[in-house]
């Protein structure tokens, strides 16, 4: 069972630069999220996704756009990548049980843009 | 709006007891939670408690939650160097499904 799993784990951009960052999850769940951290931050949502066909902006969406491409599948895409979007990106997902949020996690993408 | 704080550091010594603490904002939080994450791996979930309790226990982990307060603290017992991870705390939004994270507190063991 791979459970979330993200690809790829690490990536060196360019400024001005594009990529999508892959997240499939193999557990029927319904919700999925992507969170970017940085230190002394901890995590910050950036979008979400509650069902598949559905998306919503979290905390800091500004420069990344999102696909909801099937229920296992949730890309996140950086159109016109900065310094400041470097970070590690962490895609998750739930089975959205109300009231109960417990998150699974994938391994995490490690993202510089010089 | 919410906000979620920890500290940002905490070294104990093999087999004491470590106490991380939290604070949080969102009073209308059902579940309250503590992840762990180990270098260069994805949080996982430790455990959670339910905003109505006082202290759940398993196993060495014992949550205690403090509503009036709204501060939560993890005490892992006889602490091992295993346990040397970055611990979060998180609480969900009234009732969506997005969880607020704290900063992380990274707990350090040395022999």
């Amino acid at each position: 069972n791979a459970g979330v799993t993200q690809t790829p784990k690490f990536q060196v951009l360019k400024t001005g630069q594009s990529m999508t960052l892959q997240c499939a999850q193999d557990m029927n769940h319904n919700s999925m999220y992507w969170y970017r951290q940085d230190p002394g931050m901890g995590l910050r949502l950036i979008y979400y996704s509650a069902s598949e066909g559905t998306t919503d902006k979290g905390e800091v969406p500004n420069g990344y756009n999102v696909s909801r491409l099937n229920k296992r599948e949730f890309s996140l895409r950086l159109e016109s990548a900065a310094p400041s979007q470097t970070s590690v990106y962490f895609c998750a997902s739930s089975p959205q049980v109300p009231g109960n949020e417990k998150l699974f996690f994938g391994s995490g993408t490690q993202l510089s843009v010089l | 709006g919410e906000d979620v704080e920890q500290s940002l550091f905490l070294s104990v010594r093999e087999g004491d007891s470590s106490v991380i603490n939290c604070t949080y904002t969102d009073s209308s939080s059902t579940y309250l939670y503590w992840y762990k994450q180990e270098p260069g791996a994805g949080l996982q979930l430790l455990t959670y408690i339910f905003s109505n309790m006082d202290m759940k226990q398993d196993q060495r982990l014992t949550v205690l939650l403090n509503k009036k307060d709204k501060h939560l603290s993890l005490r892992i017992a006889d602490t091992q160097t295993g346990d040397s991870a970055i611990y979060f705390c998180a609480e969900s939004i009234g009732d969506t499904d997005k969880l607020i994270f704290g900063t992380g507190t990274r707990l350090q063991v040395f022999p």
